[in-house]
C-alpha cells in the first residue's frame, strides 16, 4: 500500500522568507512518481513537478526547489523568498507503478504573511 | 496546456435532489478521467476512474449506484450525486490525463463546492 505523510498542517512565514515543506512517502514499487500540487483558495490543482524514483537530483525552478531523497523516502519542497501570492495548499503526490493511481498527501497550508 | 473545465463551480440544493456535475477536457481527448472528493482541510480521495465508452472502476467505499459517472465521449465525464444529502456535501475535482500518456499526468478541473442542505 502507498502512504504519503505531510507532517506539517499548517506553515505561517512571514514574506521573503525560506520555508520547507515536507513529505514522506511510502511504497514498495520500485518505479514510482512523485507530484507536488499547488491548491489555492479557488479550489484548482496546479500541477508543479513530477519526479521519477530513478532521477534523485535536486530540481530548482525560480524560487521554488525539490530534493528527492530515496535513502529517507522524502520529496521535499522549498519556496525561497516567499510571496503572498504563495499562500496555498500544497500537495506531495506519489503514483503507482501501473501510474494508474495517484495517493495524496494531506496537505500543507501555507500561508505567507505580509 | 491542456485545460479541464468543471462546471458548475458551486451548486446548492436541498435534500433528495440529484445533482450533475460535468467534467470536459477543452483542448485534448481524454481517454482516462478521474473523480476525487475532498472533504475540508482534507486530502483529496479517489472515488473512481472512468475511461470513455466503458463503466467506471470505483473506489472501495463508494457508492455506485449513490454516485454515477458517465463518460461517454473523450472529452466528457459527468458525475451525478443521486439523491443527495447533506453528508454528501463536499468538494468534488475531476481531472484528465491524455491519451497516450502515462495516467498520473493527471490535469485538473476547478472543482465543485457541493452544499446540500
Amino acid at each position: 500500500a502507498q502512504k504519503v505523510t505531510q507532517a506539517q498542517t499548517e506553515i505561517s512565514v512571514v514574506e521573503k522568507e525560506d520555508v520547507t515543506l515536507d513529505c514522506v512517502y511510502e511504497t514498495r514499487d520500485t518505479t514510482y512518481y512523485l507530484f507536488w500540487y499547488k491548491q489555492p483558495p479557488s479550489g484548482e490543482l496546479v500541477f508543479l513537478i513530477r519526479r521519477n524514483s530513478f532521477d534523485e537530483q535536486n530540481e530548482i525552478s525560480g524560487r521554488y526547489s525539490w530534493n528527492f531523497q530515496k535513502s529517507t523516502s522524502s520529496f521535499n519542497f522549498t519556496i525561497t523568498a516567499s510571496q503572498v501570492v504563495d499562500s496555498a495548499v500544497y500537495f506531495c503526490a506519489l503514483s503507482d507503478r501501473g501510474y494508474q493511481k495517484v495517493t495524496f498527501g494531506t496537505g500543507t497550508k501555507l500561508q505567507v504573511i505580509p | 496546456g491542456a485545460v479541464v473545465s468543471q462546471h458548475p463551480s458551486r451548486v446548492i440544493c436541498k435534500s433528495g435532489t440529484s445533482v450533475k456535475i460535468e467534467c470536459r477536457s477543452l483542448d485534448f481527448q481524454a481517454t482516462t478521467m478521474f473523480w476525487y472528493r475532498q472533504f475540508p482541510k482534507q486530502s483529496l480521495m479517489l472515488m473512481a476512474t472512468s475511461n470513455e465508452g466503458s463503466k467506471a472502476t470505483y473506489e472501495q467505499g463508494v457508492e455506485k449506484d449513490k454516485f454515477l459517472i458517465n463518460h461517454a465521449s473523450l472529452t466528457l465525464s459527468t458525475l451525478t450525486v443521486t439523491s443527495a444529502h447533506p453528508e454528501d456535501s463536499s468538494f468534488y475535482i475531476c481531472s484528465a490525463s491524455l491519451q497516450g500518456v502515462p495516467k498520473d499526468i493527471q490535469y485538473f478541473g476547478a472543482g465543485t463546492r457541493l452544499s446540500v442542505l
